[in-house]
């Protein structure tokens, strides 16, 4: 079953509001959280590295301001897209570790900024 | 040079056959290797990991590994239409560090 979980599954939003995406790991702890956007046909791209308790470290190129996120418990990580632009619709995914090395998915969010 | 360079395909092949999806990465201090299966709209399921040189299988799947040509791959065996996805071949340099960096995938497409 999953191990991972990401809510919600699609959103569409209109532009200029906030949107915000879940992620909780399953019955195991994550002190680190992985955020990640897909655009299509392409690979996935790392935003952002969410650390239980403290700061996000974000990738080159990512907005921190625009992309919030908080992860203010060992099971819960949360993206909040803020002032989303039509070239923010994207498949925003989530993962988490559990054991060395492998990381787990979330189901995606689909974002659409109409 | 991009980091993890797979060819995006599509790459068909007969059901029952052998496909062959191949990465090459440019970190030579990259430690660990992953395999995971993207079906359209969905989020990425692991398929293999591999740490070490040599071959790790598992069902049908076989994962290589040869550090010294910085290269990765895997083997599907008996191919089933089930099996028609994009492949994202993964890459991280250290252990504990768990920042991978994904190659753009490769789109397999199994013909009955």
């Amino acid at each position: 079953g999953a191990v991972v979980s990401q809510h919600p599954s699609w959103v569409i939003c209109k532009s200029g509001t906030s949107v915000k995406i879940e992620c909780r790991s399953l019955d195991f702890q994550a002190t680190t959280m992985f955020w990640y956007r897909q655009f299509p046909k392409q690979s996935l791209m790392l935003m952002a590295t969410s650390n239980e308790g403290s700061k996000a470290t974000y990738e080159q190129g990512v907005e921190k301001d625009k992309f919030l996120i908080n992860h203010a418990s060992l099971t819960l990580s949360t993206l909040t897209v803020t002032s989303a632009h039509p070239e923010d619709s994207s498949f925003y995914i989530c993962s988490a570790r559990r054991d060395r090395g492998t990381l787990h998915f979330g189901n995606g969010t689909r974002l659409t900024v109409t | 040079q991009k980091e993890v360079e797979q060819n995006s395909g599509p790459l068909s092949v007969p059901e029952g056959a052998i496909a062959s999806l191949n990465c090459t990465y440019s970190d030579r201090g990259s430690q660990s290797f992953f395999w995971y299966r993207q079906y359209s709209g969905k989020s990425p399921e692991l398929i293999m990991s591999i740490y070490s040189n040599g071959d790790k299988e598992d069902g049908r799947f076989t994962a290589q590994l040869n550090k010294a040509s910085q290269y990765v791959s895997l083997l599907i065996r008996d191919s089933q239409p089930s099996d028609s996805a994009t492949y994202l071949c993964a890459v991280n340099i250290n252990f504990g560090n768990e920042k991978l960096t994904f190659g753009t995938g490769t789109r397999l497409t199994i013909i009955p």
